[in-house]
């Protein structure tokens, strides 16, 4: 049961664009469409920013949007404001019917 | 609106036991799934369990199987986490979260986290 692999850290200028990216396998991201993303402020506890691979609670800003191909889903955040410096994390249901979370990804503002 | 409250933290020796629980309101509780994530000082998420809103299925990270017991009871809108033979590595904030309704498909909404410390 190995974590989703993210990369350490993303960074922009705001207003820019951003990519954060969440590698499985096929026994999770690749298999099934419940993969969410969370953003946590230090500090704090997760939020819920993205479910079912694409979807965006309510309250939620548009400019944050999901995606996948195959055994990668992927967060972006458009239009970057200085808010949105966080730890975020992917998650992902698996063949075993356990979850499993992403190693993390630091999104700087710079 | 959804509340979910966690309490039982605290210092601990290793190989003793802690039992937490999470206080939930603003929700039907027996029709949710609940979860427990913990997070190391200073690292990342890690799902820990999982139980169906009915009680009838129960799932646990390979690292607590057989140590950890998760548990609700629907009457009193309350999930617990029985944690035995605890060790220094299971030191982290425990968060309690929740599910979708009568569907696992990730965790929705979260409490704020207990800090559990064990230690000698």
């Amino acid at each position: 049961q190995s974590a989703l692999t993210q990369p350490a850290s993303v960074s922009g200028s705001p207003g820019q664009s951003i990519t954060i990216s969440c590698t499985g396998t096929s026994s999770d991201v690749g298999g099934y469409k419940y993969v969410s993303w969370y953003q946590q402020h230090t500090g704090k506890a997760p939020k819920l920013m993205i479910y079912d691979v694409s979807n965006r609670p309510s309250g939620v800003s548009n400019r944050f949007s999901g995606s996948k191909s195959g055994n990668t889903a992927s967060l972006t955040i458009s239009g970057l404001q200085a808010e949105d410096e966080a730890e975020y994390y992917c998650s992902s249901y698996t063949s075993s019917g356990r979850y499993v979370f992403g190693t993390g990804t630091k999104v700087i503002v710079l | 609106q959804v509340q979910l409250v966690e309490s039982g933290g605290g210092v601990v020796q290793p190989g003793r036991s802690l039992r937490l629980s999470c206080a939930a309101s603003g929700f039907t509780f027996s029709n949710h799934g609940m979860h427990w994530v913990r997070q190391a000082p200073g690292k990342g998420l890690e799902w820990v369990a999982l139980i169906w809103y009915d009680g009838s299925n129960k799932y646990y990270v390979d690292s607590v199987k057989g140590r950890f017991t998760i548990s609700r009871d629907n009457s009193k809108n309350t999930l617990y986490l029985e944690m035995n033979s605890l060790r220094p590595e299971d030191t982290a904030v425990y968060y309690c979260a929740r599910d979708w309704e009568m569907s696992t498909r990730g965790l929705q909404h979260w409490g704020q986290g207990t800090l559990v410390t064990v230690s000698s």
